[in-house]
């Protein structure tokens, strides 16, 4: 049982280098979400999406975009990396985006910008 | 979107000791989520409550959503080494098409 699955664990980017953090499930969750967590400052919303082909911008959008061509796939990525843009992120999956159903997340990509 | 305070920010106590931890919020949710994070690892669901006034008892752990919808708390009964983590609540907000936000977490250390 994968679960919900991120790569990579770790990345160091230069400012201004773009990259694409991988998120993948195997639950057939509708749901995916992406999270950055900072200290003192929770999980704040980056995208989601609430089915293939379906996406929408969260509480912190700017700098990063997403796609869902496929239920088991939600990738992120960073156009044009900032230093304001280390963080830990994670991947969320749930059955429905309607909070009543738990949120299943990835283990989380540590990512530096130099 | 609404949020969440939880407190205390960070809890060191004796294994042993009881605990809890709040999470309050001005505005109403239509249901509230606790989360257990362990470094290193993504947060990991222990409860849901969904009606005003509800108890749901997890073991050690014991969670109550407010009577008004606006609060819940977290009390760990005889905390264990294994209970230490980031504790995070997390609402679902009726204006934000029910979707969660998660307050800011309290860290908690049990020594042994």
């Amino acid at each position: 049982n994968a679960g919900v699955t991120q790569t990579p664990k770790f990345q160091v980017l230069k400012t201004g280098q773009s990259m694409t953090l991988q998120c993948a499930q195997d639950m057939n969750h509708e749901y995916m979400s992406w999270y950055r967590q900072d200290p003192g400052m929770g999980l704040r919303l980056i995208h989601y999406s609430v089915g293939a082909g379906i996406t929408d911008q969260g509480e912190v959008p700017n700098g990063y975009n997403v796609s869902r061509s496929t239920t088991e796939d939600f990738p992120l990525r960073l156009l044009s990396a900032a230093p304001s843009q280390t963080s830990v992120y994670f991947c969320a999956s749930s059955y429905s985006g309607q909070g009543h159903y738990g949120y299943t997340f990835g283990s989380g990509t540590r990512l530096t910008v130099v | 979107t609404q949020l969440l305070e939880q407190s205390p920010q960070f809890l060191s106590i004796q294994e042993g000791e009881n605990l809890t931890v709040y999470c309050n919020s001005s505005s109403v949710f239509s249901s509230l989520q606790w989360y257990r994070q362990e470094p290193g690892e993504g947060p990991v669901l222990l409860v849901t409550v969904v009606t005003g006034g509800e108890v749901k008892k997890l073991k050690r752990l014991t969670f109550q959503f407010g009577d008004a919808r606006k609060d819940s708390s977290l009390h760990i009964t005889a905390a264990q080494p294994g209970d230490t983590g980031l504790y995070l609540c997390a609402g679902a907000d009726m204006e934000y098409g029910n979707k969660l936000v998660f307050g800011a977490g309290t860290i908690l250390r049990v020594k042994s």
